[in-house]
């Protein structure tokens, strides 16, 4: 069974920073892309940040560019999210996803594995 | 505001149809594959249609996905309890060069 399972999440204050992790399972890690995905409470889901299969390529949302940092560790299967100059508006439920759902041999760009989220509360 | 536009809620009695619409523009809906994912509460999301109208196995056929131009629509038919939900639309922009959802549909089964 696939799986995704994020750590690391908590309480900060404004300024400060944390790292996110999110464990894959249950697939070949390194041949999929990796998403991270926020939702504030009460909201909506936003997308955050996207890195290609090998890391080469890293996307970001303009709301956290230049602030966050994706990563990937292939060897052991963990995704991460490097999170600096926090905000207030920062805080939300993170979720790792992977993209790639495969049927017949075909990769879609679809959010096909989900984790349960952590969360990160940005308050002094 | 979402660039990627979807009602805000909609609502049926058990049995009828339910159809969610998610408008876009030409950098992202009218360039790209649409995808929706039903977040059950409390839970996290899960895809439902990928590639406009494609089912996941396991997605009952309830739920079908169209697009056309620059919007894309859900739809839900036989509406049942378990549909209760938030529903997302997402796609890739190519303006932005990141992934876009919508603002989110509150379906209610009345």
């Amino acid at each position: 069974e696939e799986k995704l399972l994020e750590s690391g999440g908590g309480l900060v204050q404004p300024g400060g920073s944390l790292r996110l992790s999110c464990a894959a399972s249950g697939f070949t890690f390194s041949t999929y892309a990796m998403n991270w995905v926020r939702q504030a409470p009460g909201k909506g889901l936003e997308w955050v940040s996207l890195i290609r299969s090998s890391g080469g390529s890293t996307y970001y949302a303009d709301s956290v560019k230049g602030r966050f940092t994706i990563s990937r560790d292939n060897s052991k299967n963990t995704l991460y999210l490097q999170m600096n100059s926090l905000r207030a508006e920062d805080t939300a439920v993170y979720y790792c996803a992977k993209e790639g759902y495969t049927i017949f041999g075909v990769v879609y760009d679809a959010f096909d594995v989900w984790g349960q989220g952590t969360m990160v509360s940005v308050s002094s | 505001q979402s660039v990627l536009t979807q009602p805000p809620s909609a609502s049926g009695t058990p049995g009828q149809r339910v159809t969610i619409s998610c408008s876009g523009s030409s950098s992202n809906i009218g360039s790209n594959t649409v995808k929706w994912y039903q977040q059950l509460p409390g839970t996290a999301p899960k895809l439902l249609i990928y590639s406009n109208n494609q089912r996941p196995s396991g997605v009952p056929d309830r739920f079908s996905g169209s697009k056309s131009g620059t919007s894309a629509s859900l739809a839900i038919s036989g509406l049942q309890s378990e549909d209760e939900a938030d529903y997302y639309c997402a796609t890739w922009d190519d303006s932005l060069n990141g992934v876009l959802f919508g603002g989110g549909t509150k379906v209610t089964v009345l």
